[in-house]
């Protein structure tokens, strides 16, 4: 049972697309995330979404947006991919982003060409 | 601004040897504070989540301290295990908001020698 899963595994694409990463988690979670792990390992919120409400990282360009159909999903789409944008991309979900344990996907690894 | 610092960055003991990861943290408003595995090519696994209103928590081998006053968090792990091996991240989860929900720092990345 796997409880918080990404889509696709690796991700290699052109400068300039457009790509989507996607997550659902199947712990019954309120609040899921989106972190990015640049190459030097170094682990950043971009999201959280919790009840709808989306907040945002200010440090996270706008060509990034997240989007969640219901609550145990929350995808992340991508446009216009720029070589700065290679990394690996978790997603993770707890009950309450407060109080509890954040449970992670296994990560996507980004990489633009 | 949250900031997450560990020291060292990287440790390397033999089998059987205790060793203590150290944690500090610039805001003491904390909600709690989280220690994660990352093994190589993987996603991150919790370990221990010690709330802002307790002082230690503990798994097996494994136990974290927790000091708000000062901004400080320790894990201690016992009889180390050449599976032990790996990068341990502490987490502040703190009460700027949801997308500062977690602050990580930069990891401990450890190596048990057989």
């Amino acid at each position: 049972d796997t409880a918080v899963s990404q889509t696709p595994k690796y991700l290699v694409t052109q400068m300039g697309n457009d790509k989507s990463i996607k997550c659902e988690q199947n712990l019954g979670h309120d609040t899921m995330y989106w972190y990015k792990q640049d190459s030097k390992k170094f682990l950043k919120i971009m999201f959280s979404y919790n009840n709808k409400e989306l907040i945002i990282n200010e440090t996270v360009p706008n060509r990034f947006s997240p989007k969640s159909p219901d609550k145990a999903h929350l995808n992340l789409h991508i446009n216009s991919l720029e070589l700065g944008d290679s990394a690996v991309y978790f997603c993770a979900s707890s009950q309450d982003w407060q109080t509890d344990t954040q449970y992670f996907g296994p990560g996507t690894r980004l990489t633009v060409l | 601004k949250q900031e997450v610092t560990q020291i060292p960055a990287a440790l390397s003991v033999p089998e059987g040897e205790n060793l203590v990861l150290n944690c500090s943290f610039t805001d003491s408003a904390i909600y709690n504070l989280q220690w994660f595995r990352q093994d190589p090519g993987k996603g991150l696994t919790s370990l221990l989540l010690i709330q802002s209103s307790q002082r230690e928590q503990t798994s097996g081998r494994l136990n974290a301290s927790l000091d708000k006053s000062s901004g400080r968090s320790t894990l201690y792990i016992a009889a180390s295990q050449p599976g032990d091996s790996a990068t341990y991240l502490c987490a502040a989860s703190h009460s700027g908001g949801g997308a500062d929900g977690l602050t990580f720092g930069k990891g401990t990345h450890l190596i048990i020698q057989p």
